[in-house]
């Protein structure tokens, strides 16, 4: 089965700084991706997906992710964040042809300073 | 829409007690699912099910049965109830259980934070 790593555990920036959120996964052949967001006290939703096309997903809220095959990796990114970004980021994984089984990486903690 | 709503908000529970982990939607989605969310572990897939009468083992099943006898509810039970599972529940549905590529997103609920003494 395939496993999603989280690399950043916590990141704390000021407003207006540029965030990117690393998520790598172990599958070797063809996913789905998502990122979801909780906010303080929310439920989980959904941020991007991505299955096929572009690899560049653009978001709600400004965020984008970009899937590189080769690296195994879905960054999440977004060029200016607020202090309304705070929240708990999660990577998603499934596999394409038996996604029943999603896969989450253990999170990130954003804290954004106002 | 309620979406997905969970009962109990809040749980304690003694080793070895019992309890039924309530989740029901609204949206008719055929796909539902219950995660357990640890500090530093992110969420875990417990048991799911792609429709009434089918359910499926995920990750980490032991010690969690599920049933759906109709579309709207799939809840989750602790036979015996253990410290190791103390955790926050999160119940999750889709539209479909998805087929070749499917994306369907996931909505959640908004979760039962479960202590075992």
């Amino acid at each position: 089965a395939q496993s999603v790593s989280q690399h950043n555990h916590h990141v704390i920036l000021s407003e207006a700084a540029s965030l990117e959120l690393g998520c790598n996964y172990s599958y070797g052949g063809t996913v789905n991706l998502f990122w979801y967001v909780q906010y303080p006290g929310q439920h989980l939703q959904l941020l991007l997906k991505y299955f096929s096309g572009d690899p560049l997903v653009k978001g709600i809220k400004g965020f984008e992710a970009e899937f590189i095959k080769s690296k195994f990796s879905f960054n999440l990114r977004k060029p200016s964040v607020q202090w309304s970004d705070t929240a708990e980021y999660f990577c998603a994984v499934n596999e394409a042809y038996n996604n029943n089984d999603m896969r989450f990486g253990a999170g990130t903690r954003l804290t954004v300073k106002p | 829409n309620a979406g997905v709503t969970q009962t109990p908000k809040f749980q304690v529970l003694k080793t070895g007690q019992s309890m039924t982990l309530q989740c029901a939607q609204d949206m008719n989605h055929e796909y539902m699912s219950w995660y357990r969310q640890d500090p530093g572990m992110g969420l875990r897939l417990i048991h799911y099910s792609v429709g009434a009468g089918i359910t499926d083992q995920g990750e980490v099943p032991n010690g969690y049965n599920v049933s759906r006898s109709t579309t709207e509810d799939f809840p989750l039970r602790l036979l015996s109830a253990a410290p190791s599972q103390t955790s926050v529940y999160f119940c999750a549905s889709s539209y479909s259980s998805g087929g070749p590529r499917s994306v369907d997103e996931q909505f959640f609920g908004p979760g039962t934070r479960l202590t075992v003494l």
